[in-house]
């Protein structure tokens, strides 16, 4: 079965530091990875995606995410944090094998303080 | 706006009434979704449609009724709802039948059930 494991409710980090919000899965194949952003009172916002290739992603607002196979690990990161970065962040993976389901974390908040 | 149009935006209804959320999305997208998003849990997928059709039930009460009536339109219609039901719910759409590239979601109906 399929999971998803974001080990930390909350990420607290100085505008300007580095950032990375944890995220660990479970499928029964090669996953597509995902990292998703939501504001207050928005849905969530696609931000990047794994599907083959380059272990490192690109996405947007300057956030990347690196895919790690043998620690089946799919962390997201950025170089300098800034204030508007503040947000819930959501992992989600689906798996290659079929299926029409993508299952989500429970998402980390990302608090960045001034 | 996402591309993705969820109405109303905000819902207060009593256990004993009948109301419907809406779902619009003009994107060309084959598929189309409903999550339920409660604090501090993880998204839960309730329906998939794919090309107008039902594709997945998430073992999801029969209160919640889904309605796809073309391929850019989608309903969930409820009736006697509980308390406990009162959650963020969340239209999304994607590209291809499955997600592989990623979701569109829209900004959510707040249902609050009193």
């Amino acid at each position: 079965a399929q999971s998803v494991a974001q080990p930390e409710d909350q990420v607290n980090v100085a505008e300007g530091n580095p950032l990375t919000v944890k995220c660990t899965y479970s499928v029964s194949g090669n996953p597509y990875l995902f990292w998703y952003v939501q504001y207050p009172n928005r849905g969530l916002q696609f931000l990047l995606k794994y599907i083959t290739g380059d272990n490192l992603v690109k996405g947007s607002y300057g956030f990347e995410a690196e895919f790690n196979k043998s620690q089946t690990s799919f962390h997201l990161k950025k170089p300098s944090a800034l204030v508007s970065d503040s947000a819930l962040y959501f992992c989600a993976v689906r798996d290659r094998t079929g299926g029409f389901k993508t299952i989500f974390g429970a998402g980390t908040r990302l608090f960045v303080k001034a | 706006e996402t591309g993705v149009t969820q109405t109303p935006r905000h819902l207060v209804m009593g256990m004993t009434n009948k109301k419907s959320l809406k779902c619009e999305q003009h994107l060309g997208h084959n598929a189309m979704y409903w999550y339920k998003q409660s604090a501090k849990k993880p998204l839960e997928l309730m329906f998939v449609y794919s090309l107008e059709e039902r594709v997945e039930n998430n073992s999801v009460p029969s209160r919640f009724s889904p309605e796809c009536p073309n391929s850019s339109h989608l309903f969930l219609h409820l009736h006697t709802l509980q308390p406990e039901d009162s959650a963020l719910y969340l239209c999304a759409s994607s590209q291809d039948s499955g997600g592989n590239y990623g979701y569109t979601f829209g900004s959510g109906t707040r249902l609050t059930v009193v």
